[in-house]
């Protein structure tokens, strides 16, 4: 069974740019979430995608924002970036929503100049 | 806002030692405790997980102690190897899939 695959795997922006990052979940699993991993300040979520539904939401401006289509596949964009915005960006996939295993993909490293 | 905190940050032990990851949490609500190993250009990987329900779960050489009355949870390796340098991370979860990590411990396992 093929993981979580995450597009592209790195990326460079210039500020101010908008960037949309995109995840393929396991086949199956309708939940997918997003993340955000800094040195600073670690993992942190960004959103989380239930049968093409905003279920929950983490603590990130507007520019921060995500969909999900009907097949489970998810993207998230990010507008005017910042250059705190450089972080890896990960995505993570669960069968059914709830406290079930979430499985990360190896994520998208953006690079914001 | 921490919600989980997580220590040490860092911890270096002998092949064969125990290494110990300690957590706390203080929202009531979470009820769901996952492990998570991450090597360096990979995403976070499932360890093992636990609910407050349980005070111990074993799975392999990887073991979780949950003490709910004291609101921490620990990570322990069993005869810790090379294989098992990474960081790993505690995390919680109340609802749905919003996981709360903890800081990440950096273990490094000397051969």
């Amino acid at each position: 069974k093929a993981g979580v695959t995450q597009t592209p795997r790195y990326l460079i922006k210039t500020r101010g740019q908008q960037v949309t990052l995109s995840c393929s979940p396991i086949s199956g699993h309708r939940s997918v979430s997003w993340y955000q991993q800094t040195p600073g300040q670690g993992l942190q979520f960004l959103f989380e995608y239930f049968s093409e539904t905003q279920r929950n939401k983490g603590n990130f401006p507007g520019r921060f924002s995500g969909r999900q289509f009907s097949n489970s596949r998810s993207e998230m964009n990010v507008s005017t970036l910042e250059l705190g915005d450089s972080a890896l960006y990960l995505c993570a996939s669960s069968p059914i929503g709830g406290d079930t295993e979430a499985f990360f993909g190896q994520g998208t490293r953006l690079t914001v100049v | 806002q921490q919600q989980v905190k997580q220590s040490p940050q860092s911890l270096i032990v002998q092949k064969g030692g125990i290494p110990i990851i300690n957590c706390a949490y203080e929202n009531t609500a979470f009820d769901y405790f996952p492990w998570y190993q991450q090597f360096p250009g990979k995403g976070p990987a499932l360890l093992i997980a636990i609910r407050p329900d349980v005070s111990e779960k074993k799975e392999g050489r990887f073991t979780i102690s949950f003490n709910k009355s004291a609101k921490q949870f620990s990570l322990h390796i069993m005869d810790s190897q090379p294989g098992d340098s990474a960081t790993y991370f505690c995390a919680a979860t109340e609802y749905g899939n919003k996981l709360v990590f903890g800081a990440g411990t950096i273990l490094r396992v000397k051969s």
